[in-house]
This record gives C-alpha cells, structure tokens and sequence, in this order.
C-alpha cells in the first residue's frame, strides 16, 4: 500500500460547482497535512495545511481532516477555469521532518 | 532571496555525462530537500539537509547520486554517468524548520532531459 493515495482522475466539474478532492494516507501518526496546487510546467505551490481534526476554511477552499479514517479532503467551491490543475496531498514522513506525496488528482474545470 | 532558487531551469545533456544542478533557498530556511518528478506523477523524495549535514539521503536511487550543502545554504545536486531515465524534473524546496510541520516552498525546478 503506497503511504499517501489520491485518485488521479482527471476529475471534471464544470465551472461554479464544488470540486472534492481526496486523500488517504497510511501513517496514523501523522499530524498535519498539506495540499499543494501544480500547474502545468511549473512547481507545487503550498494552498492549505491542516492539523486538527475537522474542517479549516480559506476563502474558496476547504480543507477536512478525519485521522480515525485516515482521510483528508479539499474541496473548492465556486469553481472556476483557472483551478485547473493537479492537486498534491501530503504527509509528513521520517518523524515529521518531510513529506511523502501523492500521485496528485489532475482537476479540469469546464466553463 | 525572496523564493527557493534553482538554476538552470533547463538542462539538456547527453548519456554518460556529468551534471550539476544548484539550489539557493530562501534565506534563514534551514531543511532543504530535493525531489524529482516524473512526468504525471507525484514528487519522490531524494535527500534532504538540516544545516550542512544531509540528515537523509535514502531517496537517492543509487550511487551516482550524490548532494552536498558546504555551508548551510546552497546547495548542489551531482549526477554521475547520465542515463536516459535519469530525465525528470528536479525540485528543490526549503522550509523553515521541519518540512512536516511548516511544509515547503519550492523553487521553479530544473527540467533534466538525458539524451
């Protein structure tokens, strides 16, 4: 079992509707968590990181934590063309000084 | 600087050579690490810095692999005896204190293509 899973999709949504990306991860005693959002041709960039059980929201996103599962989400409400990318979930590895990555769900977001 | 940098962002180099590929994190970031990335797939890590010190380097895929960091902040990627499958994006990031506690920011990458 690979330590961080994510469906690579591609996940389609038109625009204005809620986008849910998931997560599952191995580690159960893994505290934080981290989505990243890559662009085509260009490098991961740090969205939302999440500690606690339970939902944290910044502006559109929605990041939703349940360590019992095993689970993390995002969700993106409002849509929109310019969210389309690959979303990387990830998992701090070797006592908590790195991070193990998923494969990544590539998000298309039709207008 | 203000970001992670690495130069060059493209390399292109034959099979068997020798390459150096450089990172310049963000000033006062402490953990460097490097990944590579595989076209449709997730970053895989390759080794990672506290300080000078390379604290893990279990990711590097064999021995002509090798990262050096002389004085905290800089720090290069050498790879020995290119091969085609050594092609990939490496990416360098950098983070405060522990990458699982803060997370990392990353540099731009260096596209490496083998030929």
């Amino acid at each position: 079992q690979k330590e961080v899973e994510q469906n690579s999709g591609p996940l389609s949504v038109p625009e204005g509707a809620i986008a849910s990306l998931n997560c599952t991860y191995s580690d159960r005693v893994s505290q934080s968590f981290f989505w990243y959002r890559q662009y085509s041709g260009k490098s991961p960039e740090l969205i939302m990181s999440i500690y606690s059980n339970g939902d944290k929201e910044d502006g559109r996103f929605t990041a939703q934590l349940n360590k019992a599962s095993q689970y993390v989400s995002l969700l993106i409400r409002d849509s929109q063309p310019s969210d389309s990318a690959t979303y990387l979930c990830a998992v701090p590895a070797n006592a908590g000084n790195m991070l193990t990555f998923g494969g990544g769900t590539r998000l298309m977001v039709k207008p | 600087g203000a970001g992670v940098s690495q130069t060059p962002s493209n390399k292109v180099t034959e099979k068997g050579k020798y390459v150096e590929l450089r990172c310049d994190p963000i000033s006062g970031h402490t953990a460097l690490y490097w990944y590579r990335q595989s076209l449709g797939q997730g970053p895989e890590f390759l080794i990672y810095f506290q300080g000078t010190g390379a604290a893990d380097d279990s990711g590097l895929p064999n021995d002509r692999f090798f990262a050096v960091r002389p004085e905290g902040s800089v720090s290069t990627l050498k790879i020995q005896r290119t091969e085609r499958g050594d092609s990939a994006v490496y990416l360098c990031a950098s983070s405060p204190g522990p990458g699982g506690t803060y997370g990392y920011t990353f540099g731009s990458g260096t596209r490496l293509t083998v030929v």
